[in-house]
């Protein structure tokens, strides 16, 4: 089945700096993919929708200036968390649908950033 | 998108079968509905899907009423490791449709 591929597991970075969130499909193509974060006992909050050599389409309340997405390749869409504070520490889940599946979206393990 | 509301949680004890119950009363007729399943501090992992009437697979059963406005994930004989949060969604399955997820069902099963 289809698998999508999330790194880093984890993340501790210090406040101010930057860090990188990959997400790969690694054996489809996807020219769709979607960001979401999760809070503690809450559900996952739709970030964006990465498309493949466009732009990204962020769901309003969230800052494109500070969560940047790039999806430059059919298989791999990125994540960049800018200027990092703690309340962006979360875990950060990224998803991909393998065209003409049935299988519904697959989604990547997740990656828990701690801001410190 | 249409939306979805589910029970906030659930208790059952390993061996029983658990029915959760979805609404979606604005659903498209392009829509599908899609279950899944999340463990904490893991990605929500695919149960089933299904367009109408009764889908079957090795996990889990879905039933879909006629009017399509609710529908009802089967678990048979569930075990402690199927204590879990499960959400239900509604997607056009044309691909590269956002996928909205509701506030989920946490299934607590005891011994």
């Amino acid at each position: 089945g289809a698998v999508v591929s999330q790194h880093p597991s984890w993340v501790i970075c210090k406040s101010g700096t930057s860090v990188k969130i990959e997400c790969r499909s690694l054996d489809f193509q996807a020219t769709t993919m979607f960001w979401y974060r999760q809070f503690p006992k809450q559900s996952l909050m739709l970030m964006a929708t990465s498309n493949e050599g466009s732009k990204a389409t962020y769901e309003q309340g969230v800052e494109k200036d500070k969560f940047l997405i790039n999806h430059a390749s059919l298989t791999l869409s990125t994540l960049t968390v800018t200027s990092a504070h703690p309340e962006d520490s979360s875990f950060y889940i990224c998803s991909a649908r393998e065209g003409g599946g049935n299988y519904g979206y697959t989604f990547g393990s997740g990656t828990r950033l701690t801001v410190v | 998108l249409a939306k979805t509301t589910q029970p906030i949680s659930m208790d059952s004890y390993e061996g029983q079968e658990v029915n959760i119950t979805c609404s979606h009363n604005n659903i498209a007729t392009n829509d599908y509905i899609t279950w899944y399943q999340q463990f904490p501090s893991q990605g929500p992992r695919f149960i089933i899907q299904g367009y109408k009437t009764k889908v079957t697979n090795e996990v889990a059963s879905l039933f879909i009423p006629a009017d399509r406005k609710s529908s009802t994930l089967s678990l048979p004989r569930v075990s402690l490791s199927d204590t879990a949060v499960y959400y239900c969604l509604v997607v056009q399955n044309t691909g590269g449709f956002k996928t909205i997820f509701g506030a989920g069902t946490r299934l607590f099963v005891k011994a």
